[in-house]
C-alpha cells in the first residue's frame, strides 16, 4: 500500500526556520514526483511545486520560489519542505502528494496526484 | 500562469439529484498527446484532498461511476449523478499541463 506520512504539527515564531517531512512507503520513491500544496486557514488549495527524487529536479510556483526549499533523502524515502525564516503568513496546512506518472514504452501515462499525506499544520505566531 | 476558474462557488443538492461543476482555464489544456491535463479533487470535511478524475474524463481508482468528467480545451465539467451524503465537501479542478499547476477556487457541495 502506498502511504505518505507527514510530520506533526509545528508552532513557530516569526523568523524561525522549519523543515517538515513526508515519509513515503509502498512504492519506488525515486521514480515519482512529490508535490506540495498549501491550504491557508479557511482557504482553497495552492500548488507550491514538485520535486523529483530521482534527480532532484524541482519546479516551484513563482509564488513560492525563494520562499521555501524542497528536498529529499532517498535513503529513507522522505521528502522535505523547509523555510529559513518563517512569517505569520506561512500559517497553513501543508500537504504532500505523489504525482503519478507511469512509463509504458515510449508513452507517459498520467494519473494525477493520487496519494496524499494527511497534512502538517504549521502555525507561525509571536 | 494558467488561471483556472470554477463555478458555482457552492451548491446545495438533494440526495439522489445530480450536480454539475464547471471549470474554465485561461489557456487550452490539450496536450500534443491528445489528452486534456485537467484533474478533479474532492476535499471532504476535515480530510486531505483525494483525486476523483484525471485527464479530464478518467475516473481514479475506487471512484464511483456516479462521477463523470467531460470537456476539452478550456471548458470542463464534473458531473455527479445521484448525489449521496458522502459526496459533501469542496471540489477543486486543477490544470496539470503547465507548471505551475494551478487549482480552481473550489466548489462547496452541501446536501439539502
Amino acid at each position: 500500500e502506498v502511504q505518505l506520512v507527514q510530520s506533526g504539527a509545528e508552532v513557530k515564531e516569526p523568523g524561525e526556520s522549519l523543515k517538515i517531512s513526508c515519509k513515503t512507503s509502498g512504492y519506488s520513491f525515486t521514480n515519482y514526483w512529490i508535490g506540495w500544496v498549501r491550504q491557508m486557514p479557511g482557504k482553497g488549495l495552492e500548488w507550491m511545486g514538485i520535486f523529483y527524487p530521482g534527480d532532484s529536479d524541482t519546479r516551484y510556483s513563482p509564488s513560492f520560489q525563494g520562499q521555501v526549499t524542497m528536498s529529499a533523502d532517498n535513503s529513507i524515502s522522505t521528502a522535505y519542505l523547509q523555510w529559513s525564516s518563517l512569517k505569520a503568513s506561512d500559517t497553513a496546512i501543508y500537504y504532500c502528494a505523489r504525482r503519478r506518472i507511469e512509463v509504458a514504452g515510449k508513452r507517459y501515462l498520467y494519473y494525477g496526484m493520487d496519494v496524499w499525506g494527511r497534512g502538517t499544520l504549521v502555525t507561525v505566531s509571536s | 500562469d494558467v488561471v483556472v476558474t470554477q463555478s458555482p462557488l457552492s451548491l446545495s443538492v438533494a440526495p439522489g439529484e445530480s450536480a454539475s461543476i464547471s471549470c474554465r482555464s485561461s489557456q487550452s489544456l490539450l496536450h500534443s498527446d491528445g489528452h486534456n491535463y485537467l484533474d478533479w479533487y474532492l476535499q471532504k470535511p476535515g480530510q486531505s484532498p483525494q483525486v476523483l478524475m484525471y485527464l479530464a474524463s478518467s475516473r481514479a481508482s475506487g471512484v464511483p461511476d456516479r462521477f463523470s468528467g467531460s470537456g476539452s480545451g478550456t471548458d470542463f465539467t464534473l458531473k455527479i449523478s445521484r448525489v449521496e451524503a458522502e459526496d459533501v465537501g469542496v471540489y477543486y479542478c486543477m490544470q496539470a499541463l503547465q507548471t505551475p499547476n494551478t487549482f480552481g477556487g473550489g466548489t462547496k457541495i452541501e446536501i439539502k
